[in-house]
């Protein structure tokens, strides 16, 4: 069953510009991870927040948490053409490791 | 080596077919997962294998049969598959004594059947 939910569905942005994708969840969480996906390929983890953490960075991405409120939100900066692919929260649930993914939002980057 | 390798990268079937997904990872993994990917819709889990021993199976039709030869393999095995069983197929590993690890997915399989 699905967990995350991304908002929004689909976001249509020019390069050199802020993406801002956020994820909703509904139970309590281990950690939450952020992966992306190329059409029609396999996904790659981006970046994982742990529950106890509020903010992360790696490179051009920035994750942030918010657990009294089950959301998270990922923000990649100076988006480029390449960033153009879907991105998926996954939730990791308390004492398991399998993820539920959310439905993903997928981004256009335009030059 | 810090790849998941799936093969084939496409397979086109018949209903009445048997066939076969392979998943290879050398990373030392323990965990190795089955998700199936529809178009525009995110992965959905199928089976989990832990320490080669299935440990989670998704309500996943007959139809579709897991094996866990050893640590680094992951097969699944197709028989009389319909129309909407088409879709990617996914494989992905990880480390399950490490619950702050992402998994590491291979490239799917796109699977047709016709």
């Amino acid at each position: 069953s699905q967990q995350g939910e991304e908002d929004p569905q689909a976001l249509s942005i020019q390069e050199g510009e802020n993406a801002t994708m956020n994820c909703s969840y509904k139970t309590s969480i281990n950690n939450l991870q952020w992966y992306r996906q190329n059409s029609g390929r396999g996904l790659v983890h981006l970046i994982l927040i742990r529950s106890n953490e509020r903010e992360k960075h790696s490179g051009r991405l920035r994750v942030t948490l918010d657990t009294s409120k089950k959301s998270s939100s990922l923000l990649i900066t100076a988006s480029r053409a390449a960033d153009t692919a879907s991105y998926f929260c996954a939730t990791g649930p308390s004492g398991y490791s399998t993820l539920t993914f959310g439905k993903g939002t997928m981004l256009l980057v335009s030059p | 080596d810090t790849e998941v390798t799936q093969t084939p990268k496409h397979l086109v079937m018949g209903m009445t077919n048997k066939k076969s997904l392979k998943c290879e990872q050398h990373m030392g993994h323990r965990a190795m997962y089955w998700y199936k990917q529809k178009a525009k819709k995110p992965p959905e889990l199928m089976f989990v294998y832990s320490y080669e021993k299935l440990s989670i199976n998704e309500s996943v039709p007959s139809r579709f049969s897991p094996e866990c030869p050893n640590s680094s393999l992951l097969n699944l095995h197709l028989h009389a598959l319909q129309p909407e069983d088409s879709a990617l197929y996914l494989c992905a590993s990880s480390e399950p004594r490490r619950g702050d690890y992402g998994y590491t997915f291979g490239s799917g399989t796109r699977l047709t059947v016709v």
